[in-house]
């Protein structure tokens, strides 16, 4: 069974632009959350989606947003590019979503990094 | 909200020798403990994972204990290998917080030869 896969691997912005992020889950699996890593905050929750709609939501400004698709597949985007933004942002699948201890797991990543 | 401690940041051991990172939690709620290993340019690869009825999972050379009480849980690698040089990353799930990880800081594990 193929793993979580994020699309592009890698992308260089300039402030101000947006980007647009893919993840596609595991055969299956309903549930996606996306995680920013950066060596400063470490690991930070984002969003989950689940059925299409938003779930759950980390502190992040509004220039975060995401979206689910009804083949599970989702998307991040980020609007008006900070220098700060620049980070590995990883999205992680998990099987049904509906339980607090479903194990999640995690694609490759995307580096962002903002110029 | 959640928060999580990891300890140490580092850990340097010879190949062979065991090694314990340990994690500490605030939300007397949260109920699933997983570890991941992150290697460089990598996402994170979860490696063991306990649930809040269970004290103590194995599996290989790997193996997880939790005291809920003193609200804390362990890593423990025995036999290491240069290959499980990574970065092991712990994280805590909260009941009602959906699929919420909130993770520890990361020990950068280096195993020597």
């Amino acid at each position: 069974k193929a793993g979580v896969t994020q699309t592009p691997r890698y992308l260089i912005k300039t402030r101000g632009q947006q980007v647009t992020l893919s993840c596609s889950p595991i055969s299956g699996h309903r549930s996606v959350s996306w995680y920013q890593q950066t060596p400063g905050q470490g690991l930070q929750f984002l969003f989950e989606y689940f059925s299409e709609t938003q779930r759950n939501k980390g502190n992040f400004p509004g220039r975060f947003s995401g979206r689910q698709f009804s083949n599970s597949r989702s998307e991040m985007n980020v609007s008006t590019l900070e220098l700060g933004d620049s980070a590995l942002y990883l999205c992680a699948s998990s099987l049904a979503g509906m339980v607090s201890t479903d194990t999640q797991y995690f694609g490759p990543g995307t580096r962002l990094t903002v110029l | 909200g959640e928060n999580v401690e990891q300890h140490p940041s580092t850990l340097s051991v010879q190949e062979g020798d065991s090694a314990v990172i340990k994690c500490t939690y605030s939300d007397s709620a949260s109920n699933y403990f997983p570890w991941y290993k992150q290697e460089l340019g990598k996402g994170p690869q979860l490696i063991i994972d306990i649930r809040s009825n269970v004290g103590e999972k194995k599996d290989q050379r790997i193996a997880v204990t939790l005291n809920k009480t003193a609200k804390h849980f362990s890593l423990h690698i025995t036999e290491t290998q240069p290959e499980d040089s990574a970065v092991y990353f712990c994280a805590v799930c909260t009941t009602g917080g959906g699929n919420k990880l909130t993770f520890g800081t990361g020990t950068q594990l280096k195993v020597e030869l």
